[in-house]
């Protein structure tokens, strides 16, 4: 299946200090996606990056997409209390369906 | 801006029970996806409609019927509603196929 896999499951860093997250994914993708959720709540949009892209900005937030590697990573530099989330990446195929990946929970130490 | 609207935000039912869910899209997205996401689970895609006609089907069960209306708005029903039927349900909406999704805040849905 298309599903991906969130690498760590669960990361705690200091603020102030980079988070990474890494996604990885078996087939071909259209474009990937990353969302946020806080606890409950629905998710947030953060950044698309399409098949043809290789890294991408916005804010503190940054992405890469290696599709030799099928993998992405989304960076948030200078990280805030307010960004600890779960984080999910998402596959968008060619038939536009997206299939979310399990997720990394992060939480950010005062 | 107007974002996604999903009605209502929470609904608690019994076993057997039957559960309609809706979802207003932000104005000029055509485009509608329903999602599941159980405690501590990813979300689910479970189905999708473009211009009112079913776009994509995901992990929907037969129990289940969604469709998308003449003012883009849709609502899922859920029949003979389980247990493992509780969970987030959110819809999501785009303008266009292969645009971002914005979600909605969700329906937690408890079955008892």
């Amino acid at each position: 299946s298309q599903q991906g896999e969130e690498d760590p499951q669960a990361l705690s860093i200091q603020e102030g200090e980079n988070a990474t997250m890494n996604c990885s994914y078996k087939t071909s993708i259209n474009n990937l996606q990353w969302y946020r959720q806080n606890s409950g709540r629905g998710l947030v949009h953060l950044i698309l990056i399409r098949s043809n892209e290789r890294e991408k900005h916005s804010g503190r937030l940054r992405v890469t997409l290696d599709t030799s590697k099928k993998s992405s990573s989304l960076l948030i530099t200078a990280s805030r209390a307010a960004d600890t989330a779960s984080y999910f990446c998402a596959m968008g195929d060619r038939d536009d369906k997206i299939i979310f990946g399990k997720g990394t929970r992060l939480h950010i130490l005062p | 801006a107007a974002g996604v609207i999903q009605s209502p935000r929470h609904l608690i039912k019994e076993k057997r029970e039957t559960a309609t869910l809706k979802c207003y899209p932000i104005p000029r997205h055509d485009t509608v996806y329903w999602y599941q996401q159980g405690p501590g689970q990813d979300p689910q895609f479970l189905i999708s409609f473009y211009e009112k006609m079913q776009s994509d089907k995901g992990s929907i069960p037969d129990r289940f019927s969604a469709q998308q209306f003449s003012d883009y708005h849709s609502e899922l029903n859920m029949s003979s509603l389980e247990l493992g039927d509780s969970a987030l349900y959110f819809c999501a909406s785009s303008r266009k196929l292969r645009y971002e999704q914005y979600f909605g805040p969700g329906t937690r849905l408890t079955v008892t």
